[in-house]
């Protein structure tokens, strides 16, 4: 069955320095894989998205992501974080079964210190 | 703005009741999925439906049930409500049920069942 782990349900870096969420997911068949964040009082908005071809995908606000088939990850990173980056951010996968179903990990509440 | 529209964006409701809640879906989408999210259980899938007919069904239960009209809009119906129904109630669309393009959520409806 098709299943996403995010490590770190709370994850905490200073303004400036690196983010790095952790995505690990498990399917029989090729996925598609998204990353989404949700602010406070708001519904998911799409940071980015791996279908086909270049692992390396870059998203919106900075953020960026890498397919590694071979560990099965899909980790996003920033190289720089800032204030406005506080939010909880969610893992997907897509695969077919029937229909595409989607897949969201738990979540992981990133904060960040002044 | 993802284009997805929810309303109410707040329910207070009793135990044993019945509630509605309302999603037009972006403009041109055919799909609309249906999720709850509550602190203890993450994003859970209920239900999706394409075109009017249902397409997925998730963990929705017995006592929820929904739907998809010809204008495309959709409604949640949850009745006979309990505490632990209290959640936020997302819904979200995509083009079609076949090509894998990345959800588009709504804000919302936060339910609260007291």
């Amino acid at each position: 069955a098709q299943s996403v782990t995010q490590l770190g349900s709370h994850v905490s870096v200073s303004e400036g320095a690196l983010v790095l969420l952790r995505c690990n997911y498990s399917s029989s068949v090729p996925p598609y894989l998204f990353w989404y964040v949700q602010y406070p009082n708001q519904g998911l908005q799409l940071l980015l998205k791996y279908t086909t071809g270049a692992t390396l995908v870059k998203g919106i606000n900075g953020f960026e992501a890498e397919f590694k088939k071979s560990e099965t990850s899909f980790h996003l990173t920033k190289p720089s974080a800032h204030m406005s980056d506080a939010a909880e951010y969610f893992c997907a996968v897509s695969v077919w079964g029937g229909t595409y179903k989607y897949i969201f990990g738990t979540g992981t509440r990133l904060k960040v210190l002044a | 703005d993802s284009g997805v529209t929810q309303t109410p964006k707040h329910l207070i409701t009793a135990t044993g009741q019945r509630v509605t809640l309302r999603c037009s879906p972006r403009s041109g989408d055919l799909s609309v999925y249906w999720y709850q999210q509550s602190l203890d259980q993450g994003l859970q899938f209920l239900i999706q439906y394409y075109n009017g007919e249902e397409r997925a069904k998730g963990n929705i239960l017995e006592r929820f049930s929904a739907q998809q009209f010809p204008d495309l809009h959709s409604e949640l119906n949850l009745s006979s409500l309990e505490l632990g129904d209290s959640a936020l109630y997302f819904c979200a669309s995509s083009p079609a049920w076949g090509n894998n393009s990345p959800l588009h959520f709504g804000n919302g409806t936060r339910l609260t069942v007291t």
